[in-house]
């Protein structure tokens, strides 16, 4: 069973461009979430999506945005980039929502912006 | 304030040598908890959690946890470590006192080293 799949994995970004990364869960998974690492704010949780609706948010500008599609597969944007924005995005699925679930992660995005 | 905190930045083992890497958590109750680790440029690789129930969890590669609700902490613990366990650990926590969902609120991560 192929794991959680994220693209692209390596890119860089020109301040004020948008970037999308795309994330393919784990199939029969319907919860995908969101999270940033960067070396001095740690993980920290972006959103989460399941059944196409957004169920939760972090405490990020609205620059951030996302969204699922019908087969669970998930985007997320990023507009207006700062270089603040450079880190690991990482993806995570989960069969349903509501805690208590075993969350699987990607291997992640790296985005650099210059 | 609602917090996971892994009080330990850095840890330098032997292979062969006990491992303890702590973890405690400020909330009203006990959330779902966690063990991630992540090998450089990897994701994060879930090693075990806790719901309820047995307090001494078995995880993935000869790791287990403790749950000690006295002391609010979820200790991750191997008897003897490899060299390929050399990896950061983070500590998470879920469920509705966290947020709801499936959001995870991790700790800022243990960096193992293991000494040859």
């Amino acid at each position: 069973k192929a794991g959680v799949t994220q693209t692209p994995r390596y890119l860089i970004k020109t301040r004020g461009q948008q970037v999308t990364l795309s994330c393919s869960p784990i199939s029969g998974h319907r919860s995908v979430s969101w999270y940033q690492q960067t070396p001095g704010q740690g993980l920290q949780f972006l959103f989460e999506y399941f059944s196409e609706t957004q169920r939760n948010k972090g405490n990020f500008p609205g620059r951030f945005s996302g969204r699922q599609f019908s087969n669970s597969r998930s985007e997320m944007n990023v507009s207006t980039l700062e270089l603040g924005d450079s880190a690991l995005y990482l993806c995570a699925s989960s069969t349903e929502t509501g805690g208590g679930n075993t969350i699987y992660f990607g291997e992640g995005s790296w985005l650099t912006v210059v | 304030a609602q917090s996971v905190t892994q009080p330990d930045i850095h840890i330098t083992v032997s292979e062969g040598a006990s491992l303890e890497l702590r973890c405690n958590y400020s909330y009203g109750a006990t959330p779902y908890l966690f063990w991630y680790v992540q090998s450089p440029g990897q994701g994060l690789q879930l090693l075990l959690k806790y719901f309820s129930g047995d307090t001494l969890v078995q995880g993935i590669k000869g790791f287990e946890a403790e749950f000690k609700r006295s002391q609010s902490s979820f200790n991750l613990r191997k008897p003897s470590v490899h060299w390929s366990d050399a990896a950061e650990y983070f500590c998470a926590v879920g469920g509705v006192l966290t947020g709801g969902g499936n959001k995870l609120t991790f700790g800022t991560g243990t960096q193992l080293k293991v000494e040859l």
